[in-house]
């Protein structure tokens, strides 16, 4: 089945560590997203990548990094530097152009709860 | 300034008590505005995309349309199993950024 995983799905940090989500999708996907989702608040672009080894901030990038080294994989780091880091992270993709045709829909993976002890 | 509003923030129906759920948007331009389903824990599942003005799209007992200004996502005869939270988002142009609603919680009693 196609589709995007996201693992842990549940991951506590202690302050001053760094942790990395994983992201992954065998959708052939171009474009991934990260987001942010706190309770009462849309969802907020941490990073997107449109294709390999390239990606941009998006609205609250500081405190993340991430890389694009594979098509399939786009791996969230959440540093020390990130103030108020626990919320509910999700990563998405969307195909972008194919066969002429922009496709802009994005589809999400399950998400990682992330907890800062 | 962009951005996407959607109201009421919850919604409790009667089992099939048919009611609408409405994304009102501001952005320069429109590329596509687009709905999806999150239940509790879980990511967004993705519903429709609607594109200009007049569209309509349907799957099962949801309809969504779109105005110029407005999407509205219509649930009929809603069962207790379509209960979770409605999210409205907006790709603006030029930029192409994503513009993502609050939500609306929509609870089903049977």
């Amino acid at each position: 089945d196609g589709g995007i995983t996201q693992s842990p799905k549940y991951l506590f940090r202690k302050e001053g560590q760094n942790v990395t989500l994983s992201c992954e999708q065998n959708l052939n996907h171009d474009a991934m997203y990260w987001y942010r989702q706190d309770p009462g608040q849309g969802l907020r672009l941490i990073y997107y990548s449109q294709i390999v080894n390239d990606f941009q901030k998006g609205d609250i990038a500081e405190g993340y990094s991430v890389s694009r080294e594979k098509k399939e994989s786009f791996p969230l780091t959440v540093t020390s530097a990130q103030k108020n880091p626990t919320a509910f992270y999700l990563c998405a993709s969307s195909k972008g152009l194919a066969g002429g045709r922009l496709y802009n829909e994005q589809f999400f993976g399950p998400g990682t709860r992330l907890t800062v002890l | 300034e962009d951005q996407v509003t959607q109201s009421p923030e919850a919604l409790r129906l009667q089992e099939g008590e048919s009611s609408s759920l409405n994304c009102s948007y501001t952005v320069s331009g429109l590329r596509g505005l687009f709905w999806y389903r999150q239940d509790p824990g879980k990511g967004p599942e993705f519903l429709f995309t609607l594109y200009s003005a007049g569209e309509e799209k349907e799957k099962e007992r949801l309809k969504a349309t779109l105005t110029k200004k407005e999407s509205f996502l219509h649930i009929t005869a809603p069962k207790p199993e379509d209960s979770a939270t409605y999210l409205c988002a907006v790709q603006a142009v030029p930029g192409n950024q994503f513009y993502f609603g609050t939500g609306t919680s929509l609870t089903v009693i049977p």
